[in-house]
C-alpha cells in the first residue's frame, strides 16, 4: 500500500488561507469517506482535526475545513495563524481494511 | 476522559525484541479498535496494524507481518505491540491510537521512543 501523496510544504500569512492536498486512489481515499486530518506539533502527538472528509471534532476550530473530489481530499485553514504552524497528515481506510497516511505537509506560517 | 497511556522508551541492540503497552482509561476498552502508528526521526507517520481488544483479532500492514504482534489484556486495559527482529531502522516513537469504526484515530497515546542501536 502506497502512501498518500501531499504537498511537503506549504506557507502563508497571518490571515491569509491556505489548501492542503492529499491524492489517492479508488482503493481508498477516492473509494471511501473515510478520510482523517491530522495536526502534530514538534514533539507531540498527532491530533485529529477533520474525520469523514469534512468533519471537525469537538474543539476543533471552524477555521479548519476539509472537502473531497475524486481520489483527492483537501484541508483547507482559513485565517491562518501563527499557532497553525505545524506538520499535517491525511489518512484514509484502505479496502484491504488497513489504514493509509500520506507523507506529511509541512506548514510554515510567515 | 479518554486517556491513553505509554510505557517509557526503550534502548534495544539490533535483533532484540521490544514490547510497547498502552493502557486506556476513560472509556470501554472493548468497545474500540486500538491500532498502533510509528514515526521514525524526522519521517511520517507509518500505519502498523490493528487490534480487537474485544475479539483479539488482528490486521497487520504487510510490512510488518512476521515481525509484530499485537495483543491485549482486557482486565488491565492494556493493549501491547511487540516488533521483534529490531533493526536500526526500526528506530522511531511507537505510537497507540484508538479508532472509531468511522476509522478515526480520534485519541492517541503520548508516543514511546524504541532507539535501536549496537
Amino acid at each position: 500500500q502506497s502512501a498518500l501523496t501531499q504537498p511537503a510544504s506549504v506557507s502563508g500569512s497571518p490571515g491569509q488561507s491556505i489548501t492542503i492536498s492529499c491524492t489517492g486512489t479508488s482503493s481508498d481515499v477516492g473509494g471511501y469517506n473515510y478520510v482523517s486530518w491530522y495536526q502534530q506539533h514538534p514533539g507531540k502527538a498527532p491530533k485529529l482535526m477533520i474525520y469523514e472528509v469534512s468533519n471537525r471534532p469537538s474543539g476543533v476550530s471552524n477555521r479548519f475545513s476539509g472537502s473531497k473530489s475524486g481520489n483527492t481530499a483537501s484541508l483547507t485553514i482559513s485565517g491562518l495563524q501563527a499557532e497553525d504552524e505545524a506538520d499535517y497528515y491525511c489518512s484514509s481506510y484502505t479496502s484491504s481494511l488497513h489504514v493509509v497516511f500520506g507523507g506529511g505537509t509541512k506548514l510554515t506560517v510567515l | 476522559q479518554v486517556q491513553l497511556v505509554q510505557s517509557g522508551a526503550e534502548v534495544k541492540k539490533p535483533g532484540a525484541s521490544v514490547k510497547v503497552s498502552c493502557k486506556a482509561s476513560g472509556y470501554t476498552f472493548t468497545g474500540y479498535y486500538m491500532h498502533w502508528v510509528r514515526q521514525a526521526p524526522g519521517q511520517g507517520l507509518e500505519w502498523m496494524g490493528r487490534i480487537n481488544p474485544n475479539s483479539g483479532g488482528t490486521n497487520y500492514a504487510q510490512k510488518f507481518q512476521g515481525r509484530v504482534t499485537m495483543t491485549r489484556d482486557t482486565s488491565i486495559s492494556t493493549a501491547y505491540m511487540e516488533l521483534s527482529r529490531l533493526r536500526s531502522d526500526d528506530t522511531a516513537v511507537y505510537y497507540c491510537a484508538r479508532v472509531t469504526p468511522e476509522w478515526e484515530l480520534d485519541y492517541w497515546g503520548q508516543g514511546t521512543l524504541v532507539t535501536v542501536s549496537s
